[in-house]
Order: C-alpha cells, then sequence, then structure tokens
C-alpha cells in the first residue's frame, strides 16, 4: 500500500486569501486525485493530477479556483485560491498505484476553515 | 451511470451488537467494490475489498460479499466496539478510466 502524508493537516484563513496543500506519497503511483469533503457529506472529486501536464477537472470545478501541479510521480499540491466560507472543507489526497490500480489510497486530510 | 446507495445513518449501537450497514451499487460492467472507514479527524483508510462476483472482503472482524445477484455489498461485523465509532463509506471502481463513485457515509457510533 501507499503511505499518503498531506501539509497543512489543518488552518483557519481569512476570506479573500489563497492556501496550498501539498501531498507526498512514499512510492511512485501512477494516478493521483483530489477531493473535497465537506462537514457531514460525502466524497466529491475535484480533479485528477496529471504528473506534467494539466490537472482533469470535474464538473462544478475550475483552475482558476483550484490549481494543481504534479511535477514528479510522488508529489502534487492543490492551491485553493481567493477562499469563502463555503470552501471551509476538508480536502483529501488520493492515489493508486500501480500495482494496485483498482485502489486508492487516502492522506489523512488537511481541515481548512475560512473565516 | 455506475453509483452508489448507502444506508443512511447515523447508527447508535450498544457495544457487542450485531452491525449491518447497507450498500447497494449501480454498474454496467464489473466494478470492484469497497469498504472504506474515517475515524474522527482522520483521513479515509481501507477497510476491505472484494474484486468479482462471490468474493468475500474482510478485515478487522468486518466482513461484505460481494453479490452480484442482488448488486449488494453489505457490510458486518458480529460484535462491535466502541473503537468501531467512525464513518463507513462504501465505494465503487468500475476498473475502466479512474472514477471512484462512493456513499454518503454511514456514521457508526458505539456505546459501552
Amino acid at each position: 500500500s501507499a503511505v499518503i502524508s498531506q501539509k497543512p493537516s489543518r488552518d483557519i484563513c481569512q476570506r479573500g486569501t489563497s492556501l496550498t496543500i501539498q501531498c507526498q506519497v512514499d512510492s511512485q503511483v501512477t494516478m493521483m486525485f483530489w477531493y473535497r469533503q465537506q462537514p457531514g457529506q460525502s466524497l466529491t472529486l475535484i480533479a485528477t493530477a496529471n504528473q506534467g501536464s494539466e490537472a482533469t477537472y470535474e464538473s462544478g470545478f475550475v483552475i482558476d479556483k483550484f490549481p494543481i501541479s504534479r511535477p514528479n510521480l510522488t508529489f502534487s499540491t492543490l492551491t485553493v485560491s481567493n477562499m469563502s466560507p463555503e470552501d471551509s472543507s476538508i480536502y483529501l489526497c488520493s492515489a493508486l498505484q500501480e500495482i494496485s490500480k483498482d485502489t486508492q489510497y487516502f492522506g489523512p486530510g488537511t481541515r481548512l476553515t475560512v473565516l | 451511470g455506475d453509483s452508489v446507495t448507502q444506508m443512511e445513518g447515523p447508527v447508535t449501537l450498544s457495544e457487542e451488537a450485531f452491525l449491518t450497514i447497507n450498500c447497494t451499487y449501480t454498474a454496467t460492467g464489473y466494478p470492484s467494490l469497497f469498504w472504506y472507514v474515517q475515524y474522527p479527524g482522520e483521513g479515509l483508510q481501507l477497510l476491505l475489498k472484494a474484486t468479482k462476483a462471490d468474493d468475500k472482503g474482510s478485515n478487522k472482524g468486518f466482513e461484505a460479499t460481494y453479490r452480484k445477484e442482488t448488486t449488494s455489498f453489505h457490510l458486518e461485523k458480529g460484535s462491535v466496539q466502541v473503537s468501531d465509532s467512525a464513518v463507513y463509506f462504501c465505494a465503487l471502481s468500475p476498473n475502466t478510466g479512474n472514477q471512484f463513485y462512493f456513499g454518503t457515509g454511514t456514521s457508526l457510533t458505539v456505546i459501552p
């Protein structure tokens, strides 16, 4: 299995600012994903982070609001831009390994509160 | 399209009670099925999985059997503990493409 870490684990931010969340995997993975989990809700896929190219966004999510980078096979960042209180959520990074390609492994999440 | 429907919560049980959390799915192909658990303040952890019909996934006393005839993957545990208190998510991977489909989650509280 892949072990995934995220930084920061939590943050409290002011409206209008931006926060970048980092995701680090302990081994090379084929796919990396970013999810949002709003309070008391299930997971919503934001985008697939593609190595060396632009991320693939799901309906309702745009690059200007959630820019994503993936410079190599073990690292990705998600930026939440121009934040509003509606962005208060848990943001989760996940990854698929080649060897167990049907199983997603998740990071511990970043709990974001926007005031 | 593919989807997962999960039993509504919250569920409250006494310690040592029997647990069932229902999960049914809709899929056009031959998906893999998963249960993930999220303990308070943490991310999701894979609890168990099954990749084909009649497979049984098991871990930590939890079991789920992939039933193609009823399109179900119900989670069961014979005797729950206080430490099992968490949110449980049923999930589906269609094995084509990268999309993963999650249920809405079921919150379980086990009281001593």
